[in-house]
């Protein structure tokens, strides 16, 4: 059974660095063609793909927010964690850690965990 | 960046009913393109990937076709369970973008 799981702060202020945890069972990031990373929703918005590491460290961000994020992984441990640097209230959103299948749908994701900015 | 524009962004529909749903991206993504399913506070749930490939445990009543810019979702015939929201994404190209959604309600 594939899970995963994100923790992490639930309020930060504004400027500060968000660290998000996602720990994940049930596969292992060494086995090919599979990657783990983060997507945002602002409440009542669509989905935003931050960031994705493969199983062979490749990294992928999103353009518009390169500089702020730093995504790395555990495989020891089965983590992936992001940082997010220089939060600000646009960037409160449920944040969800999710899998990258071999077919490249995202076919497994962890609850979410809503993350607000504000001072 | 690839946009994703699904249309429509509503959709009043009623049990029974055969329903499509439509995503049109900004560029050729060729065939990487994935459907998900949304239900209030819940994660998104993979449906249909590479276009046209169903997921394992997705009922058979849901397809979808498509490829280059233009891509459909089909529900054969509705079901009270399906009335959610719809997304599509690009896997393409970075960054790997959604569209709007779109969202099904019970007429």
């Amino acid at each position: 059974q594939i899970t995963l799981k994100e923790s992490g702060p639930t309020l930060v202020k504004p400027t500060q660095t968000l660290t998000l945890t996602c720990t994940f069972s049930g596969f292992s990031l060494s086995t090919s063609g599979v990657g783990v990373g983060w997507i945002r929703q602002p409440p009542g918005k669509t989905l935003e793909w931050l960031a994705l590491v493969y199983w062979d460290d490749d990294k992928r961000y999103s353009p518009s927010l390169k500089s702020r994020l730093t995504i790395t992984k555990d495989t020891s441990k089965n983590q992936v964690v992001l940082t997010m640097t220089n939060m600000d209230p646009v960037d409160t959103a449920t944040y969800y850690c999710a899998r990258r299948g071999v077919n490249g749908g995202v076919d497994y994701w962890g609850q979410g965990t809503l993350v607000t900015v504000s001072s | 960046d690839i946009q994703m524009t699904q249309s429509p962004s509503t959709l009043s529909a009623s049990v029974g009913d055969r329903v499509t749903l439509t995503c049109r991206a900004s560029q050729s993504v060729s065939t990487w393109l994935a459907w998900y399913q949304q239900k209030p506070g819940k994660a998104p749930k993979l449906l249909i990937s590479k276009a046209s490939s169903l997921e394992s445990g997705v009922p058979s009543r849901f397809s979808g076709s498509g490829s280059g810019t233009e891509f459909t979702l089909t529900i054969s015939s509705l079901q009270p369970d399906d009335f959610a929201t719809y997304y599509c994404q690009q896997y393409n190209s970075n960054p790997y973008t959604f569209g709007q959604g779109t969202k099904l309600e019970i007429k």
